[in-house]
């Protein structure tokens, strides 16, 4: 299966910080979706992004597919915004999830 | 419904038990997804079901789990004898149609624990 890497593994910022968290992905793709899972465990559908640029409030998101990779930008970060960040990708119609980025935000 | 739901939220059994995790998907969704969150394997695919029919199997771990959809709507997961190493939650999604161009939509999960 396609092989998917996220970046970095582990992230603590101050809240009203930046962030960009990345996502590398093996071969061509036709879906990438970005997921944040929340502390009871619910993933949250953030984007479906498998190529261009998106944003939504203080989150956007740019996959250049060409090069494999996509970006998800986090901007004057909340304590709500804490948990784990997950980029999935598929050819065909199973997600293939990598290990995810875990942020703690801090008041 | 409003979302993809998931019964029973919790369950521990115990080891050599079966166990049944239902799964309701969105309304008019026709494809339907099983996936696993383990600490050791993280987040993994288990079967696709387009309408009542599962053309991919090939995500099920072993011969003790099985699947199935009836009227094209709710799905169940069963694991016979479980073992400790299912304790996992147990996540079901849904899309519209099944393309590969399309959101899936996850449910809150099945927390499932074998002692």
């Amino acid at each position: 299966g396609i092989q998917v890497e996220q970046s970095p593994p582990d992230l603590i910022l101050q809240e009203g910080a930046n962030s960009t968290l990345r996502c590398n992905f093996s071969d061509s793709v036709n879906n990438l979706q970005w997921f944040h899972q929340n502390p009871w465990g619910q993933l949250i559908n953030l984007f479906y992004i498998p190529s261009g640029t998106k944003q939504n409030g203080r989150l956007s998101a740019t996959t250049v597919a060409t090069e494999r990779y996509s970006l998800l930008y986090i901007s004057s970060s909340q304590t709500t915004d804490s948990g784990v960040y997950f980029c999935a990708v598929t050819s065909g119609y199973a997600l293939n999830f990598g290990k995810g980025t875990s942020l703690l935000v801090t008041p | 419904g409003a979302g993809v739901s998931q019964s029973p939220s919790n369950k521990v059994t115990e080891k050599g038990k079966d166990v049944e995790l239902r799964c309701d998907p969105i309304s008019g969704h026709t494809a339907l997804y099983w996936y696993r969150q383990s600490l050791g394997q993280g987040l993994e695919f288990l079967i696709y079901f387009q309408g009542n029919s599962a053309p991919d199997k090939s995500g099920l771990p072993s011969d003790r789990f099985s699947a199935e959809r009836t009227g094209g709507s709710v799905s169940t997961l069963t694991i016979q004898r479980t073992q400790q190493e299912d304790s996992a939650v147990y996540l079901c999604a849904s899309s519209f149609m099944g393309g590969a161009q399309e959101t899936q939509y996850f449910g809150p999960g099945t927390r499932l624990l074998v002692l």
